[in-house]
């Protein structure tokens, strides 16, 4: 079946402009996470959804994220203003409430000039 | 703070002989256990779960779980060069609640 997709693939933008970051998720997968890899570091986790509750919004790293996932299925990650900093790799990952296992899209490289 | 640690490498081993990739964690409720594979330029891929005590085996992978002593290792046999990754490991530390907290990941290398 159909894995997570993610568009863009890539984005370059430039500084103090927003970008949005697009994920479709495994369907029927209640569960969808957000997170960021900068380059050859580990995983840092920003937001999550789990069916009609409140999202995690524990890991946003200031208030210029926001994300949104409309009628339990496709999210978008939101980023204004960005900054050079924000450059980095945005993974996307659904999953289930069966073994709590994560599947990844393969990513949008967001680069910020 | 509910940490994931594993030691970054890089681990070398040669073809054909046994590679051990190790992870700790400090909550003692966690449940669930999660070994990906992550190649340079690509996104995580999940390899095996685990979530009882004892080995879980899926062809050359076997996933280790000692609950008592909060580790969990990944072994694969007649290792070759396509397992050349960063393997993370991921634990599911709030029950009830399926974010997971990910190690920094080890980078193998399998030298031919």
């Amino acid at each position: 079946g159909a894995g997570v997709s993610q568009s863009p693939s890539n984005k370059v933008t430039e500084k103090g402009k927003d970008v949005e970051l697009r994920c479709d998720p495994i369907s029927g997968h209640t569960a969808l996470y957000w997170y960021r890899q900068s380059l050859g570091q580990g995983l840092e986790f920003l937001i999550y959804f789990q069916g009609n509750s409140a999202p995690d919004k524990s890991g946003l790293p200031s208030d210029r994220f926001s994300a949104e996932r409309t009628g339990g299925s496709v999210s978008t990650l939101t980023i204004q203003r960005t900054q050079q900093e924000d450059s980095a790799v945005y993974l996307c990952a659904s999953g289930n409430r069966i073994v709590y296992e994560q599947y990844f899209g393969p990513g949008t490289r967001l680069t910020v000039t | 703070q509910k940490e994931v640690e594993q030691n970054s490498g890089p681990l070398s081993v040669p073809e054909g002989a046994i590679a051990s990739l190790n992870c700790t964690y400090s909550d003692r409720g966690s449940q669930s256990f999660f070994w990906y594979r992550q190649y340079s330029g690509k996104s995580p891929e999940l390899i095996m779960f685990i979530y009882s005590n004892g080995d879980k085996e899926d062809g050359r992978f076997t996933a280790q779980l000692n609950k008592a002593s909060q580790y969990v290792s990944l072994l694969i046999r007649d290792s070759q060069p396509s397992d050349s990754a960063t393997y993370l490991c991921a634990v599911n530390t709030d029950f009830g609640n399926e974010k997971l907290t990910f190690g920094t990941g080890t980078r193998l290398t399998i030298i031919p």
